[in-house]
């Protein structure tokens, strides 16, 4: 049973457009989300996170938008460019409701940014 | 400051043998958290802890697999009698407090 789902495993974008990657959960006590970016052989790394306090959060290129009503979060990369293909993974978690606050990860998915 | 130590990179078993990976977390880091990821998938969760403490063990299969983040030295995840389904990248996550965790490169654990 996923409680955080990434529905498309793969997104091909052209270089210079924005690219948007979804993830939706279904624990309504998720209260902070975040987006990781994996190459191959590395371990993830930290984009950008949100708390449910909040509906938007910028920086730089990448952009988190979250919808609570519909349970859904965005990624949004504009430009993409040709180094952010990689895979991206939605994660959640319950912090500020007091509970162990580990990450709850989504399958990824693999975004390719072509030239 | 160093990021999340994992060693050993690569690590290969037979089948029956004892697996032990380590993580040192990043300096000042007091919350670890181990994960797998299964080929085509995604990270699931296994277990998190603190020094000397596990919080949640909810995602740790209910046998042969231990974990624990002793006061001095990393946190060491084990896996006793491997089998060919333990073959996995394994990744140790540490955080400051509760919030943004960031990865180690993994352990690529090969079960022969």
């Amino acid at each position: 049973d996923q409680q955080v789902k990434q529905n498309s495993p793969s997104l091909s974008v052209q270089e210079g457009r924005i690219s948007i990657l979804n993830c939706d959960y279904t624990n309504s006590m998720f209260d902070y989300f975040l987006w990781y970016k994996k190459y191959p052989a590395e371990g993830p790394t930290f984009l950008i996170s949100i708390s449910s306090i909040k509906d938007k959060n910028e920086d730089g290129r990448f952009t988190v938008f979250l919808n609570k009503s519909a349970k859904h979060l965005s990624l949004h990369i504009v430009p993409s460019q040709p180094g952010d293909s990689a895979v991206y993974f939605c994660a959640a978690s319950t912090i500020y409701g007091g509970s162990q606050g580990n990450l709850i990860f989504g399958k990824g998915t693999k975004l390719s940014v072509k030239p | 400051n160093a990021g999340v130590m994992q060693n050993p990179r690569h690590l290969v078993r037979r089948r029956g043998q004892e697996a032990r990976l380590r993580c040192s977390p990043m300096k000042g880091h007091s919350h670890v958290y181990w994960y797998r990821q299964l080929p085509e998938e995604g990270l699931k969760f296994m277990v998190y802890l603190q020094k000397e403490n596990i919080i949640d063990e909810s995602g740790m299969p209910k046998e042969r697999f231990s974990a624990e983040f002793p006061k001095e030295g990393p946190s060491i995840l084990r896996i006793q009698q491997v089998v060919r389904g333990d073959s996995a990248a394994y990744f140790c996550a540490s955080s400051l407090a509760i919030g943004e965790a960031f990865f180690g490169q993994g352990t690529r654990l090969t079960v022969v």
